[in-house]
């Protein structure tokens, strides 16, 4: 079990490019989360996904999309990135049997200058 | 609204010594849960232990205990026997209840921890 992978690790964009990152779970888990965290803070909450299919807005959406077409991927899509989206970028899933632990992937640290 | 509050920016603590990290919530809702994760310098988040509202019992995994007072809306990680691996910034986050069971996250800010010999 690789567990929650994503790509990549690091990643510099310069204001306005787009980019996707890319999340990927083995277990089989149906909720996934995409999290982000700036310098000094705790994760906040950006989109999540209950199942193929289904997503919804966090806490800090804007600037961000996702989708859900399998149960295993959760890609977090950029558009015209700005300088405010610079920040580790987690994600998380969870099985619907577990209790309640959210496993988190090593993160993409993400620069836009 | 809810919410996590960790007051502590750093503590020190001698290795082999036991230490405290305070954690205080704020919650309307009578089902919750209450996590504290660790995230070494590496970066990863790494789950350590999870307390439910209801749980009659103070939630423990190894050297962590969770002191849960749910008067006082308190649930602080106790760490005991420190050691220098413990060096981490610590996380508490709560769960926030959902008729979907979605189970979103609201951390706090964090705690740095640093043991020394």
């Amino acid at each position: 079990n690789a567990g929650v992978t994503q790509t990549p690790k690091f990643r510099i964009l310069k204001i306005g490019q787009s980019m996707t990152l890319q999340c990927t779970q083995d277990m089989n888990h149906n909720y996934m989360y995409w999290y982000r965290q700036d310098p000094g803070m705790g994760l906040k909450l950006i989109y999540y996904s209950v199942g193929a299919g289904i997503t919804d807005k966090g806490e800090v959406p804007n600037g961000y999309n996702v989708s859900r077409s399998t149960t295993e991927d959760f890609p977090l899509r950029l558009e015209l990135a700005a300088p405010s989206q610079t920040s580790v970028y987690f994600c998380a899933s969870r099985g619907a049997a577990d209790t309640y632990e959210q496993y988190f992937g090593p993160g993409t640290r993400l620069t836009v200058t | 609204a809810q919410k996590i509050t960790q007051t502590q920016p750093g503590m020190f603590v001698q290795e082999k010594e036991a230490v405290t990290l305070d954690c205080t919530y704020d919650t309307s809702d009578p089902s919750y849960g209450l996590f504290w994760y660790k995230q070494p310098s590496s970066g990863e988040m790494i789950f350590l232990i999870y307390q439910g509202s209801y749980d009659q019992q103070n939630a423990t995994e190894g050297r962590y205990s969770l002191n849960f007072q749910k008067a006082r809306k308190s649930a602080n990680l106790v760490i005991s026997a420190s050691q220098l691996g413990d060096s981490a910034m610590y996380f508490c986050a709560m769960r926030e209840a959902s008729l979907k069971n979605t189970d979103k996250l609201i951390f706090g800010t964090g705690t740095r921890l640093q043991v020394f010999p």
